[in-house]
C-alpha cells in the first residue's frame, strides 16, 4: 500500500496547457519534497514545502503544500516539452530518516 | 565534486547468486539512503545510515539484503542468492546534515536484472 498516492498516473498534453498534479496521503508530515525523474537518472529536487498552507513559484511551477500537511499539489502553467518526465512527490519522516515517495505522474509534453 | 555515483550501472545475474553494488555520496554527506525503484513506480525506502550507523532499515527488507557504510564515507548494497523479483533499479543518494529542506542527492543508479 503506497503510502502517498499520486493523481494522474499519466498525463499526456499540448506544449502551452496548463496541468495539475496531485500528492495525497492521510498522514501527516513534516515536509514534502517535490522530485522529477528522466528515464535512466535518480530523481532531482524541484522544491521543498515546510509549512502548512504554504506556495512556493519556481518559474512556472507552483507548488502548494495542504493546510494539513497531508496533501500537496504541483501546478505548470503553459507546459513544455522539457517539463516531460515523472514527477514524484515524498513525504520526510520527523526526523528526515525516511522518506515515502509517490507512485509518481508521468508527464508527456508534446510540441 | 561530481554528485552522487553508483557502481555499476548495469548487472545482469542469475537467480540464486549474490551481487554487490556501490555508492559514493557527495564527500561531506553525513546522510545516506538506499532506495529500490521498480518500472512504473516511486522509490522505494530501503535504509538510512547516518555516518557509518544503520539507523533505518524497512521492514520490507529480507535477510537477504545487507547494507554497509564501513567508513561513513561509501556504502555498499548486498543482495544474496538473489530472486526474479530483486530485479529493480536500485538507487542511493546523500544529503548534508545541515540544509532545512535535506535535498537528498541522488545516483544514476544501479539496474539489476535477475534471469
Amino acid at each position: 500500500t503506497q503510502l502517498l498516492e499520486q493523481s494522474p498516473q499519466f498525463l499526456s498534453i499540448q506544449e502551452g496547457e496548463n496541468l495539475t498534479v496531485y500528492c495525497n496521503s492521510s498522514s501527516v508530515f513534516s515536509s514534502l519534497q517535490w522530485y522529477r525523474q528522466e528515464p535512466g537518472e535518480g530523481p532531482v529536487l524541484l522544491v521543498t514545502v515546510v509549512t502548512g498552507g504554504e506556495v512556493k513559484k519556481l518559474k512556472r511551477l507552483t507548488f502548494q503544500f495542504g493546510d494539513a500537511r497531508k496533501d500537496s499539489s504541483l501546478h505548470i502553467t503553459a507546459a513544455q516539452p522539457g517539463d516531460t518526465g515523472l514527477y514524484l512527490c515524498a513525504g520526510a519522516s520527523w526526523n528526515f530518516n525516511k522518506f515515502y515517495f509517490g507512485s509518481g505522474t508521468k508527464l508527456n509534453v508534446k510540441p | 565534486d561530481t554528485g552522487v555515483s553508483q557502481d555499476p550501472r548495469h548487472k545482469i545475474t542469475k537467480r540464486g547468486q549474490n551481487v554487490t553494488f556501490r555508492c559514493d555520496p557527495i564527500s561531506e554527506h553525513n546522510r545516506l539512503y538506499w532506495y529500490r525503484q521498480t518500472l512504473g513506480q516511486g522509490p522505494e525506502f530501503l535504509t538510512y545510515f547516518q555516518n557509518e550507523a544503520q539507523l533505518e532499515k524497512s521492514r520490507l527488507l529480507s535477510d537477504r539484503f545487507s547494507a554497509e557504510r564501513p567508513k561513513g564515507s561509501f556504502s555498499t548494497l548486498e543482495i544474496q542468492r538473489t530472486e526474479q523479483g530483486d530485479s529493480a533499479m536500485y538507487l542511493c543518494a546523500s544529503s548534508p546534515t545541515t540544509g532545512w529542506d535535506n535535498e537528498q542527492f541522488f545516483g544514476p543508479g544501479t539496474r539489476l536484472t535477475v534471469l
